[in-house]
Order: C-alpha cells, then sequence, then structure tokens
C-alpha cells in the first residue's frame, strides 16, 4: 500500500512572491511516479508537474519545480512568482507498480490562496 | 493531446431514481478508467478500476450494486449510480490512462450528482 501526507491545509502568498508546498509519501515500491495536481474552482484536474522515482534530478516546469528527497520520500513543490492565475487546491499524489499499478493515491490537499 | 470529457457536467435526480455518467477519452484510447468521488473541499476517493472487456474493481467499502461500472470500448466507460439517495450527491469525476503511458492518468471534467 502507499500512502500521501500533506500536512498543509491551507497556504498563502503574495502575488509574485515564492511559496513551497511539501508532501511526503510512502511506498514500498522502488519504481514509482510523484505528481503535483492543481484543482481551480472550476474543479478540473490539472496536472502541474511529474516526477519519475529513479531520475535523481528534480523536475521543472516553468515556474514550478519540485524538491524530490528520495531518502526522506519527501516530495515539495516550489511555485516561483506566483500569478493570481495560481490560486487553486493543489494534491499531490504517488503512482506505484505491483498490485497498486496505474492507481494514484491522493494526499489530502492543500489550498493555496494568492493576494493581490 | 489527451481529452478526456463527461457527461452530463450536472444532473439532479429523484431519491430512488438512477442516473448514467459517461466518460470518454476523445482523442486516444484508454487502457484502465478509473472512477472518483470528491466531496467539497476534500481530495479525491478512488471508487473503481475499470478496464476495457473486464469487470470493474471496487475499492472496499465501495457499493458494487448500486455504483454501477461498464467499459463498453477503449474510449468509454459509464458509471450508474442505482436507486439514489440524497447521500449520493457528490462530484463524480472519471480519469483514463494511456495505453502507452500507463502512470499518468487524464481527468475529466466532473459531474456535480444532487439527489432531492
Amino acid at each position: 500500500a502507499q500512502t500521501v501526507t500533506q500536512s498543509q491545509p491551507e497556504m498563502s502568498v503574495q502575488e509574485a512572491e515564492t511559496v513551497t508546498l511539501s508532501c511526503t509519501y510512502d511506498t514500498s515500491e522502488s519504481d514509482y511516479y510523484l505528481f503535483w495536481y492543481k484543482q481551480p474552482p472550476s474543479r478540473q484536474m490539472i496536472l502541474v508537474i511529474r516526477q519519475e522515482a529513479y531520475k535523481q534530478q528534480n523536475a521543472t516546469e516553468n515556474r514550478f519545480s519540485v524538491n524530490f528527497q528520495k531518502a526522506a520520500k519527501s516530495f515539495s513543490l516550489k511555485i516561483s512568482d506566483s500569478q493570481l492565475g495560481d490560486a487553486a487546491m493543489y494534491f499531490c499524489a504517488a503512482n506505484a507498480g505491483g498490485t497498486s499499478y496505474g492507481k494514484l493515491t491522493f494526499g489530502q490537499g492543500t489550498i493555496l490562496t494568492v493576494h493581490p | 493531446g489527451a481529452v478526456v470529457s463527461q457527461h452530463p457536467s450536472w444532473v439532479i435526480c429523484k431519491s430512488g431514481t438512477s442516473v448514467k455518467i459517461e466518460c470518454r477519452s476523445l482523442d486516444f484510447q484508454a487502457t484502465t478508467m478509473f472512477w472518483y468521488r470528491q466531496f467539497p473541499k476534500q481530495s479525491l476517493m478512488l471508487m473503481a478500476t475499470s478496464n476495457e472487456g473486464s469487470k470493474a474493481t471496487y475499492e472496499q467499502g465501495v457499493e458494487k450494486d448500486k455504483f454501477l461500472i461498464n467499459h463498453a470500448s477503449l474510449t468509454l466507460s459509464t458509471l450508474t449510480v442505482t436507486s439514489a439517495h440524497p447521500e449520493d450527491s457528490s462530484f463524480y469525476i472519471c480519469s483514463a490512462q494511456k495505453r502507452s503511458r500507463g502512470y499518468e492518468q487524464y481527468f475529466g471534467p466532473g459531474t456535480r450528482l444532487t439527489v432531492t
């Protein structure tokens, strides 16, 4: 079984500033994938960034980057130059192999507020 | 692209009736589709995994006789909520996996079900 934990129910940031959302996970699989999804008020789930566990290099997508600490099972999301459109609920998720192959396990979510 | 549609986006039904929600992958073939349920400001809860041509696999605690899932083709899965009750009111989201990228899920826009 795999678990994903987001310990920050809510976070806020000033426009143009940087914010980091935390996520820890646990899995017994050696091959797995980690994701950050964004869910704006429309409730459409949008993939923000993905990380393959076997890759040591941290993934980046424009203003979004991750800090992947495999030994610590930590996978935080950094949003730089925050914009009003970044306001949403953010979910960390893991997809491991084995009998759970293909299934996503989500964290509890973090509501991000961006102040102008 | 990887577009997933859901229909309807919002449905109101009377208690005791059944309602069907469709999930389609529009521009790719989906080996597997997933159905989630989400309450306001909460995480996504996986209900079942659906593979084309085979029976759905339900998560523990999900009533398979109440939530009927049919995966008729590589592009279509349906969720039927039978004998709906007000406690079934929720937001239902489907996702689909591409045949070639089994670790990534593409989400539909969701369906809001209200049972009166």
